[in-house]
């Protein structure tokens, strides 16, 4: 069964840090890559996804993320990080067997940006 | 609806009672998923229904846990004689054509 890691558990920035959470997944075949973000007291929401095509994808707020196959990675990135993005970040894979669109979590991350 | 709703947000039960959480999918959304989030994890899949039709229930846990979606619209997914392992928050998500799935803020389950 595919699985997910994020490496980083808990992150702490200062404003204007650059950002990059990891994410690697098991699973040799053809997936799609999310990232969720859950902002204090609110519910999930989709940041960025990709599915094919360019592995360098943007998503709102600035995020982008990279698709990197030969590594299983999709790390999150963002140049300038605010308060504002103080949220917990979930990297999230769904194996594409044409049969069903469950998704595979990671564990999240937990980012706390300091004034 | 704007989005997907759940209710109850918050529910506290005794351990052996049984619960029923209810999902209202974003209308017109044919698929539906449930998911269970422990404190400190990440969401984990339950069961998944297109349309009426439970498609995948090899995440539910145990025998006592039971969801349906009659007219598919509409979810609930039901706890029998619930355990102090079964707290937790409770994620239904439908999705759409772009193959996005969309989370309700989900219920917290708190058995005592």
């Amino acid at each position: 069964a595919q699985s997910v890691s994020q490496h980083n558990h808990h992150v702490i920035l200062s404003e204007a840090a650059s950002l990059e959470l990891g994410c690697n997944y098991s699973y040799g075949g053809t997936v799609n890559l999310f990232w969720y973000v859950q902002y204090p007291g609110q519910h999930l929401q989709l940041l960025l996804k990709y599915f094919s095509g360019d592995p360098l994808v943007k998503g709102i707020k600035g995020f982008e993320a990279e698709f990197i196959k030969s590594k299983f990675s999709f790390n999150l990135r963002k140049p300038s990080v605010q308060w504002s993005d103080t949220a917990e970040y979930f990297c999230a894979v769904r194996v594409y067997t044409g049969g069903g669109n469950k998704l595979t979590f990671g564990t999240g991350t937990q980012l706390k940006v300091e004034l | 609806g704007a989005g997907v709703s759940q209710s109850p947000r918050y529910k506290v039960a005794k351990r052996g009672q049984d619960v029923a959480l209810r999902c209202d999918p974003i209308s017109g959304h044919v698929s539906l998923f449930w998911y269970q989030q422990a404190l400190g994890q990440g969401p984990e899949f339950l069961t998944y229904f297109q349309n009426e039709a439970q498609l995948d229930k090899s995440g539910l846990p145990s025998d006592r846990f039971f969801a349906e979606r009659p007219e598919g619209s509409v979810s609930t997914l039901k706890i029998q004689r619930t355990q102090q392992e079964d707290s937790a928050v409770y994620l239904c998500a439908s999705i759409n054509r772009d193959n996005e799935q969309f989370f309700g803020p989900g219920t917290r389950l708190t058995v005592l």
